[in-house]
């Protein structure tokens, strides 16, 4: 059974461009979470999706920052016009349901994000 | 508000020595769920283990055991007889039991990162 797996594990970026950050969570999972890391720093929740579905965004940055998770295909997190603070390693984690409390988030390997 | 505080930035022992890694969480809720990740040098994150605040049992799993004790509001890690293959940043996280208004996000700690000397 394979993992959460995310691509690319690096992408860098100059500023003003595009980020576009995938991931597929594990199989049976529904609900799926994204971090960042910024360095020297723990994790932070920025948005939690279910199919076709933003349930909690209360971690994104206002501007700039969209997430998607399609009835096909992988969960896309999108940062437009990067700057050099948006550099860092970003999680994405999934969980099969929420319906049962017990839930554990399982993590991908993450995107390192570097910005020129 | 929820608050997780890992206030060792980082350890170094030497292997074969024993070590503790603190956590100590802050919350009103009376259910929640504590857990720890391991994220080694390579980068990804392990789930290492989960515990419900209902069960204040000790757990052990081989080398690893965890110390629960709500009284003080602390999760804290032990590794026992430690080996280099335990360098890493370990991680404490809070996560609140879902509802109408908690998404089950997980609230981290700063991490400490344990150097394990050979």
């Amino acid at each position: 059974n394979a993992g959460v797996m995310q691509n690319p594990r690096h992408l860098v970026r100059r500023r003003g461009q595009e980020a576009r950050l995938r991931c597929s969570p594990m199989k049976g999972h529904s609900h799926v979470y994204w971090y960042r890391q910024l360095p020297e720093e723990g994790l932070k929740f920025m948005v939690y999706l279910q199919k076709e579905n933003i349930i909690d965004e209360s971690g994104m940055p206002k501007e700039r920052f969209s997430a998607e998770f399609p009835k096909e295909g992988p969960s896309i997190l999108r940062i437009q016009q990067v700057v050099r603070g948006d550099s860092a390693a970003y999680f994405c984690a999934s969980s099969p349901r929420l319906a049962g409390q017990e839930e554990t988030q399982y993590f991908g390997p993450g995107t390192r994000l570097l910005v020129l | 508000a929820q608050k997780v505080t890992q206030a060792q930035t980082e350890i170094s022992v030497v292997e074969k020595e024993d070590v503790t890694l603190d956590c100590v969480y802050e919350t009103r809720d009376t259910t929640y769920y504590l857990f720890w990740y391991k994220q080694p040098p390579s980068g990804e994150l392990v789930f290492l283990i989960r515990r419900n605040s209902f069960d204040e049992q000790n757990e052990i799993s081989g080398r690893y055991s965890w110390n629960f004790q709500k009284s003080t509001s602390s999760f804290n890690f032990t590794i026992t007889a430690s080996q280099v293959v335990d360098s890493a940043v370990y991680f404490c996280a809070l996560r609140r039991v879902t509802g109408s208004s908690n998404t089950g996000k997980l609230i981290f700690g700063q991490g400490t990162t344990l150097q394990v000397k050979p």
